[in-house]
């Protein structure tokens, strides 16, 4: 059974650094044709792709976030972190995690966490 | 990035109702096209993938068409349970990107 699950703080400020950590179960990030990425949804809106780690490392993000976004993935540990600097309260958000394979893109998805971004 | 343009933004249909959302990719994308279903409150859920392919446990009422840059995703008789909101995804290239969503609601 494959589960994600995010977490990170309820609230951020201005400026401030992001982390967000995915811890999941029921697979291995160092399977071939496994990737784990990252959506998020501010209220109300729509979906948005912000990055991804393939098993190999491989690494892709979204360039309208400007750089601001890192992803990393502990194979060991099971889990995958994404940190986004200098937030605004336009970040302010739910952010998901969710596994793909091959070309099943998303079929697993964490309950998501929401973030605001307020002073 | 690929624009993906939905339509329509929400629909009002009844029970029963065989309800069309389409989904319009800004170029070529083969048939690299996701559909999920959200509902309040809950993450999205998987429909089809690769434009027509049904994941499995989705009941056979859902069904998606299309490829190239004009795509559909069909509910052939709305249940209840289908209120929600819809997205398309193409996973052709990066970034990924997603449709602005289809409301579906009761009418």
């Amino acid at each position: 059974q494959i589960t994600l699950k995010e977490s990170g703080p309820t609230l951020v400020k201005p400026t401030q650094t992001l982390t967000l950590t995915c811890t999941f179960s029921g697979f291995s990030l160092s399977t071939s044709g496994v990737g784990v990425g990252w959506i998020r949804q501010p209220p109300g809106k729509a979906l948005e792709w912000l990055a991804l780690v393939y098993w190999d490392d491989d690494k892709r993000y979204n360039p309208s976030l400007n750089n601001r976004l890192t992803i990393t993935k502990d194979t060991s540990k099971n889990l995958v972190v994404l940190t986004m600097t200098n937030v605004d309260p336009v970040d302010t958000a739910t952010y998901y995690c969710a596994h793909r394979f091959t070309t099943v893109e998303y079929n697993y998805w964490g309950q998501g966490t929401l973030v605001t971004v307020s002073s | 990035a690929v624009q993906m343009t939905q339509s329509p933004s929400s629909l009002s249909a009844s029970v029963g109702d065989r309800v069309t959302i389409t989904c319009r990719a800004s170029q070529d994308i083969r048939n690299d096209l996701v559909w999920y279903q959200q509902k309040p409150g809950e993450a999205p859920k998987l429909l089809i993938y690769a434009a027509f392919s049904l994941q499995s446990g989705v009941p056979s009422r859902f069904s998606g068409s299309g490829s190239g840059t004009d795509f559909t995703l069909t509910i052939s008789s709305l249940q209840p349970e289908d209120f929600a909101t819809y997205y398309c995804l193409q996973n052709y290239n990066y970034p990924r990107t997603f449709g602005q969503g289809t409301k579906v609601e009761i009418k």
